[in-house]
C-alpha cells in the first residue's frame, strides 16, 4: 500500500460541487484507490474506488490522474450531511488491510 | 440487508481487567476486520479473519487477539487492559479476503480507568 497525502482539512458551502484532493506518487500499478469516510460517531463508511479510469456512484465521482500518482474524490453538491473525515487509501494488504492517513475534515457551511 | 453489527456498544472495564467484543458480519461474508481507532494514532488495522483463519495482523501485542467462528462471527479479546486500550474498536467485513469493500459496524467504545 502506498503513502497518501491529503489536506488537513477543507471547507465548503452547502449545495456546491467538493473537490478534496489525494495524492499518492509510490502507487504500485495493481492498486486499487479507495476512499472512505466518516461521520461523527459512526464507522467509516465506503464511498468509492478505482484503478485507471474515473469512476461514477451515487455518492461521488473519482477522478484519476493519468499518471495515477493522484486522485479528486468529487462531491457534485455538498450537504450538511457530507460533513465528514474522508480518507484516501492507496493499495490494500492481503487480508483486507486499510492503512488510514489522518484524512480531509470535511466542514459544509449552510 | 443488516448491516455490520458490534456488541456491546459501549464498555467500562478497569486496568488488568480483559474483555471481549463481539461482531456480527454482513450475511454472506466471510472476512471480518478488526481496527482499533484513538485520537492520538487514528484508525489502525488489527488483524482480520477469513474462514476461520487469520490472514494478517498488524502491529498489537500479543494481548490483543481474536476468532473467528463459522457462521463467520468474530470476536475479539483484550487481556491485561491498559489505559492506552481505551479507544473505539471498529469490525469490517467484506465477501473476500483482498481488495474487497469494506462495511464497517459502529463500534464499541471501550473506556479503562
Amino acid at each position: 500500500d502506498a503513502k497518501t497525502t491529503q489536506p488537513n482539512s477543507m471547507e465548503s458551502n452547502e449545495e456546491e460541487p467538493v473537490h478534496l484532493p489525494c495524492n499518492h506518487s509510490t502507487i504500485s500499478g495493481t492498486d486499487y484507490i479507495h476512499w472512505y469516510r466518516q461521520l461523527p460517531s459512526q464507522g467509516p463508511e465506503y464511498v468509492i474506488h478505482g484503478l485507471t479510469s474515473n469512476v461514477n456512484n451515487r455518492m461521488a465521482s473519482l477522478a484519476i490522474a493519468e499518471d495515477r500518482k493522484s486522485s479528486t474524490l468529487i462531491l457534485h453538491r455538498a450537504t450538511l450531511r457530507d460533513a465528514a473525515v474522508y480518507y484516501c487509501i492507496a493499495g490494500m494488504e492481503y487480508g483486507n488491510k486499510l492503512v488510514f492517513g489522518a484524512g480531509t475534515i470535511l466542514r459544509v457551511k449552510s | 440487508k443488516a448491516g455490520v453489527t458490534q456488541t456491546p456498544r459501549y464498555l467500562i472495564k478497569t486496568r488488568g481487567q480483559q474483555v471481549t467484543l463481539s461482531c456480527s458480519p454482513i450475511s454472506g461474508h466471510r472476512s471480518v476486520s478488526w481496527y482499533q481507532q484513538t485520537p492520538g494514532q487514528g484508525l489502525q488495522f488489527l488483524f482480520e479473519y477469513f474462514s476461520e483463519t487469520q490472514r494478517n495482523k498488524g502491529n498489537f501485542p500479543g494481548r490483543f487477539s481474536g476468532r473467528q467462528f463459522s457462521n463467520s462471527r468474530s470476536e475479539m479479546n483484550v487481556s491485561t487492559l491498559e489505559l492506552g486500550d481505551s479507544a473505539l474498536y471498529l469490525c469490517a467485513s467484506s465477501r473476500r479476503s483482498y481488495q474487497e469493500t469494506q462495511y464497517f459496524g459502529p463500534g464499541t467504545r471501550l473506556l479503562v480507568l
